[in-house]
């Protein structure tokens, strides 16, 4: 079985500090995927980055930047000098096999950045 | 860039009415999802769908529920006869295929309020 852990339900933040969103995942698959998703209040579900399981190489895009661990099964999220527009619910997904598995979801992180 | 479309926003149904909610996946893709999340929860995936064939499906997607894609380019979901805790928000989702498991892209949702 798989499984997605976000532990943090909510972090606020002010403006312009970063911020660190933790995803910790199981799976008994060799291969899988971790997706991050971000769900602005207007509900729509916005992918921003995937990550192949035999790619641990960390990634920056902007201001955002993700940190796969495979010795920890983690794949954090940071954003650097957030902003009001960050202000989301950021979901963590994975997905095993190359298949048609579905996602599966961690119960996100609700973060607010307050002006 | 193309996008995946759901129709209708929001539907509106008196429990125990069968509703169907419409998808248009982006054109080339070849594997369609639901998920639902119920409110503040987290997004769930119900069913996935290749080659005109349920290729998996979660515990939620019970016999109340069914999948079709009709025409070519419609992906629809039906539920059968609604309850109340079908009530939530429901996401279709698209993926093309490449030698890697690639992104899902997701409509913006239909809202289900079954009365």
């Amino acid at each position: 079985a798989q499984k997605v852990t976000q532990a943090q339900t909510e972090i606020s933040v002010v403006e312009k500090e970063d911020v660190t969103l933790d995803c910790v995942y199981e799976t008994r698959d060799t291969t899988y995927y971790l997706f991050w998703y971000k769900q602005p209040p207007s509900g729509e579900l916005v992918f921003l980055i995937r990550r192949n399981s035999f790619d641990e190489q960390n990634e920056i895009s902007g201001r955002y930047s993700w940190n796969f661990q495979k010795s920890t099964s983690s794949f954090n999220f940071t954003i650097t000098a957030s902003q009001v527009v960050d202000s989301a619910v950021y979901f963590c997904a994975l997905a095993s096999r190359g298949g048609a598995d579905g996602l599966t979801f961690g119960k996100g992180t609700h973060l607010i950045i307050q002006p | 860039e193309p996008e995946v479309t759901q129709t209708p926003s929001h539907q509106v149904t008196q429990m125990g009415q069968e509703v169907i909610l419409r998808c248009v996946p982006i054109s080339n893709h070849l594997y369609f999802y639901w998920y639902r999340q119920i409110l503040g929860q987290k997004v769930e995936f119900l069913v996935s769908f290749y080659n005109n064939e349920i290729s998996e499906k979660s515990e939620i997607f019970d016999d109340q529920f069914s999948v079709e894609r009709p025409d070519g380019s419609n992906f629809t979901l039906k539920i059968r006869s609604t309850k109340l805790e079908d009530s939530a928000m429901y996401f279709c989702a698209s993926r093309g295929t490449s030698g890697s498991y690639n992104e899902q892209f997701f409509g913006p949702g239909t809202r289900l309020t079954v009365l």
